[in-house]
Protein backbone atom coordinates (compact mmCIF):
# COMPACT_ATOMS: atom_id res chain seq x y z
CA UNK A 1 0.00 0.00 0.00
CA UNK A 2 1.21 3.43 -1.10
CA UNK A 3 2.13 5.84 2.02
CA UNK A 4 -0.28 8.07 1.03
CA UNK A 5 -2.95 7.33 -1.95
CA UNK A 6 -5.34 9.88 -4.16
CA UNK A 7 -7.31 9.53 -7.08
CA UNK A 8 -5.33 11.38 -9.26
CA UNK A 9 -8.60 12.68 -11.30
CA UNK A 10 -8.85 14.86 -13.09
CA UNK A 11 -12.45 15.94 -11.54
CA UNK A 12 -14.22 18.17 -13.57
CA UNK A 13 -16.94 19.91 -12.23
CA UNK A 14 -18.86 23.11 -12.88
CA UNK A 15 -19.09 26.01 -10.88
CA UNK A 16 -21.40 25.47 -8.38
CA UNK A 17 -20.97 21.80 -7.64
CA UNK A 18 -20.13 19.95 -4.79
CA UNK A 19 -16.61 17.88 -5.60
CA UNK A 20 -15.33 15.01 -2.37
CA UNK A 21 -11.24 14.40 -2.60
CA UNK A 22 -10.55 11.19 -0.52
CA UNK A 23 -7.47 10.06 0.85
CA UNK A 24 -6.26 7.31 2.39
CA UNK A 25 -2.61 6.69 4.23
CA UNK A 26 -0.87 3.67 5.48
CA UNK A 27 1.05 4.40 8.32
CA UNK A 28 -1.22 4.33 11.61
CA UNK A 29 0.98 5.60 13.80
CA UNK A 30 0.55 9.18 11.73
CA UNK A 31 -0.88 12.39 13.85
CA UNK A 32 -0.69 15.43 11.48
CA UNK A 33 -2.72 15.43 8.57
CA UNK A 34 -3.06 18.34 5.94
CA UNK A 35 -4.44 19.47 2.54
CA UNK A 36 -2.20 21.49 0.33
CA UNK A 37 -3.15 22.81 -2.94
CA UNK A 38 -1.02 23.62 -5.65
CA UNK A 39 -1.87 25.67 -8.73
CA UNK A 40 -0.37 25.01 -11.89
CA UNK A 41 3.26 25.53 -12.09
CA UNK A 42 3.14 27.20 -8.81
CA UNK A 43 4.48 25.96 -5.31
CA UNK A 44 1.99 23.95 -2.86
CA UNK A 45 0.46 26.23 -0.13
CA UNK A 46 -1.50 24.63 2.69
CA UNK A 47 -5.32 25.06 2.32
CA UNK A 48 -5.65 23.60 5.74
CA UNK A 49 -5.03 21.52 8.50
CA UNK A 50 -7.15 18.08 9.62
CA UNK A 51 -8.40 17.43 12.87
CA UNK A 52 -9.56 14.36 14.55
CA UNK A 53 -13.01 16.39 14.99
CA UNK A 54 -13.15 17.37 11.28
CA UNK A 55 -12.84 21.15 10.37
CA UNK A 56 -14.36 23.60 8.20
CA UNK A 57 -13.20 26.70 6.77
CA UNK A 58 -15.63 28.36 4.50
CA UNK A 59 -16.66 26.41 1.38
CA UNK A 60 -13.93 23.98 2.89
CA UNK A 61 -14.72 20.57 4.94
CA UNK A 62 -11.89 17.86 6.38
CA UNK A 63 -12.58 15.05 7.49
CA UNK A 64 -10.12 12.72 9.16
CA UNK A 65 -11.69 8.81 10.02
CA UNK A 66 -8.30 7.08 11.70
CA UNK A 67 -9.83 3.41 12.33
CA UNK A 68 -10.16 3.57 8.46
CA UNK A 69 -7.00 5.85 7.68
CA UNK A 70 -8.80 7.77 5.41
CA UNK A 71 -8.83 11.79 4.82
CA UNK A 72 -11.46 13.42 3.18
CA UNK A 73 -11.72 17.41 1.94
CA UNK A 74 -15.08 18.58 0.60
CA UNK A 75 -16.02 21.67 -1.51
CA UNK A 76 -19.21 22.88 -1.63
CA UNK A 77 -19.68 26.07 -4.58
CA UNK A 78 -17.16 25.37 -6.93
CA UNK A 79 -15.58 28.44 -7.81
CA UNK A 80 -13.09 28.82 -11.06
CA UNK A 81 -10.38 29.83 -8.97
CA UNK A 82 -10.38 26.52 -6.77
CA UNK A 83 -8.95 24.67 -10.46
CA UNK A 84 -5.41 23.47 -8.88
CA UNK A 85 -4.14 20.13 -7.67
CA UNK A 86 -5.08 19.24 -3.62
CA UNK A 87 -2.27 17.41 -2.18
CA UNK A 88 -2.87 14.96 0.85
CA UNK A 89 -0.07 15.03 2.84
CA UNK A 90 0.31 12.73 6.29
CA UNK A 91 3.83 12.96 8.83
CA UNK A 92 5.89 10.19 8.77
CA UNK A 93 6.10 7.37 11.71
CA UNK A 94 8.89 9.54 13.55
CA UNK A 95 7.19 12.69 12.93
CA UNK A 96 9.90 13.97 11.17
CA UNK A 97 9.20 14.53 7.91
CA UNK A 98 5.65 15.48 5.67
CA UNK A 99 4.64 12.30 3.16
CA UNK A 100 2.76 14.22 0.21
CA UNK A 101 0.31 11.99 -1.75
CA UNK A 102 0.55 12.61 -5.63
CA UNK A 103 -2.75 15.30 -6.03
CA UNK A 104 -6.10 15.27 -7.17
CA UNK A 105 -6.32 17.59 -10.15
CA UNK A 106 -9.50 19.59 -9.85
CA UNK A 107 -10.74 21.84 -12.86
CA UNK A 108 -13.74 24.24 -12.49
CA UNK A 109 -15.11 25.34 -15.85
CA UNK A 110 -18.58 27.77 -16.05
CA UNK B 1 4.84 37.23 -1.47
CA UNK B 2 8.73 37.05 -0.65
CA UNK B 3 8.63 35.01 2.51
CA UNK B 4 10.81 32.03 0.90
CA UNK B 5 12.67 32.69 -2.27
CA UNK B 6 14.97 30.21 -4.53
CA UNK B 7 17.45 30.97 -7.27
CA UNK B 8 17.84 30.75 -10.11
CA UNK B 9 14.12 29.95 -11.43
CA UNK B 10 15.43 28.07 -14.22
CA UNK B 11 18.50 25.87 -14.69
CA UNK B 12 19.75 24.47 -17.60
CA UNK B 13 22.93 22.01 -16.78
CA UNK B 14 25.14 19.54 -18.51
CA UNK B 15 25.92 16.14 -16.81
CA UNK B 16 29.49 17.23 -16.31
CA UNK B 17 28.77 20.50 -14.81
CA UNK B 18 28.78 21.78 -11.17
CA UNK B 19 25.92 24.12 -10.29
CA UNK B 20 24.17 25.53 -6.30
CA UNK B 21 20.90 26.42 -6.07
CA UNK B 22 20.15 29.14 -3.12
CA UNK B 23 16.88 29.10 -1.44
CA UNK B 24 16.09 32.34 1.37
CA UNK B 25 14.09 32.47 3.79
CA UNK B 26 12.77 35.77 5.40
CA UNK B 27 9.99 34.25 8.00
CA UNK B 28 12.21 33.99 11.01
CA UNK B 29 11.83 29.82 10.84
CA UNK B 30 13.83 27.64 12.21
CA UNK B 31 14.17 24.46 9.64
CA UNK B 32 14.17 24.90 5.89
CA UNK B 33 13.72 21.90 3.29
CA UNK B 34 14.72 20.24 0.01
CA UNK B 35 11.91 18.33 -2.49
CA UNK B 36 12.11 17.00 -5.60
CA UNK B 37 9.01 17.28 -7.34
CA UNK B 38 8.58 14.83 -10.49
CA UNK B 39 5.92 14.71 -13.01
CA UNK B 40 3.55 11.96 -12.06
CA UNK B 41 5.28 11.96 -8.98
CA UNK B 42 4.71 12.95 -5.29
CA UNK B 43 6.71 15.81 -3.73
CA UNK B 44 9.96 13.45 -2.40
CA UNK B 45 11.85 15.00 0.55
CA UNK B 46 15.29 15.59 0.14
CA UNK B 47 17.10 16.81 2.96
CA UNK B 48 15.68 18.64 7.10
CA UNK B 49 18.05 20.98 8.40
CA UNK B 50 17.22 22.70 12.16
CA UNK B 51 18.83 24.95 13.57
CA UNK B 52 21.69 24.34 10.45
CA UNK B 53 22.05 20.78 11.68
CA UNK B 54 20.84 18.05 9.51
CA UNK B 55 18.27 16.17 10.62
CA UNK B 56 16.81 13.98 7.67
CA UNK B 57 18.79 12.83 4.84
CA UNK B 58 16.11 10.41 2.40
CA UNK B 59 18.97 8.30 0.88
CA UNK B 60 19.75 11.06 -1.81
CA UNK B 61 22.49 10.68 -4.07
CA UNK B 62 25.80 12.17 -3.12
CA UNK B 63 26.02 14.40 -6.13
CA UNK B 64 23.68 16.44 -4.36
CA UNK B 65 24.81 18.02 -1.53
CA UNK B 66 23.29 19.93 0.98
CA UNK B 67 24.75 23.37 2.76
CA UNK B 68 22.90 25.18 5.66
CA UNK B 69 25.32 28.30 6.91
CA UNK B 70 22.56 29.86 8.76
CA UNK B 71 19.16 29.25 9.49
CA UNK B 72 18.03 31.66 6.80
CA UNK B 73 19.93 30.18 4.02
CA UNK B 74 20.09 26.66 2.70
CA UNK B 75 21.77 25.84 -0.90
CA UNK B 76 21.99 22.60 -3.08
CA UNK B 77 25.07 21.80 -4.60
CA UNK B 78 24.67 19.67 -7.74
CA UNK B 79 27.21 17.96 -9.85
CA UNK B 80 27.89 15.36 -12.40
CA UNK B 81 23.71 14.94 -12.40
CA UNK B 82 21.83 12.95 -14.72
CA UNK B 83 19.06 13.31 -16.98
CA UNK B 84 16.42 11.91 -14.40
CA UNK B 85 17.54 14.33 -11.97
CA UNK B 86 15.45 16.91 -14.59
CA UNK B 87 12.91 18.04 -12.15
CA UNK B 88 11.42 20.86 -10.07
CA UNK B 89 13.31 21.76 -6.79
CA UNK B 90 11.48 23.11 -3.68
CA UNK B 91 12.31 24.55 -1.18
CA UNK B 92 10.15 24.85 2.35
CA UNK B 93 10.67 26.39 5.72
CA UNK B 94 8.72 25.84 9.04
CA UNK B 95 8.49 27.07 12.54
CA UNK B 96 9.88 24.28 14.05
CA UNK B 97 10.88 20.87 12.48
CA UNK B 98 8.22 19.29 13.81
CA UNK B 99 5.18 18.15 11.15
CA UNK B 100 2.50 19.74 12.94
CA UNK B 101 3.69 23.26 11.75
CA UNK B 102 2.80 24.73 7.94
CA UNK B 103 5.87 24.61 5.43
CA UNK B 104 6.03 27.60 3.39
CA UNK B 105 7.29 27.21 -0.26
CA UNK B 106 9.75 28.89 -2.22
CA UNK B 107 8.62 28.89 -6.05
CA UNK B 108 11.19 26.40 -6.99
CA UNK B 109 14.01 25.64 -9.89
CA UNK B 110 12.91 23.93 -12.67
CA UNK B 111 16.13 22.28 -13.11
CA UNK B 112 17.07 20.32 -16.96
CA UNK B 113 19.93 18.07 -17.25
CA UNK B 114 21.08 17.59 -20.56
Amino acid sequence: RKEVEQDPGPFNVPEGATVAFNCTYSNSASQSFFWYRQDCRKEPKLLMSVYSSGNEDGRFTAQLNRASQYISLLIRDSKLSDSATYLCVVNNQAGTALIFGKGTTLSVSS
Amino acid sequence: ETGVTQTPRHLVMGMTNKKSLKCEQHLGHNAMYWYKQSAKKPLELMFVYSLEERVENNSVPSRFSPECPNSSHLFLHLHTLQPEDSALYLCASSQDPLTTYEQYFGPGTRLTVT
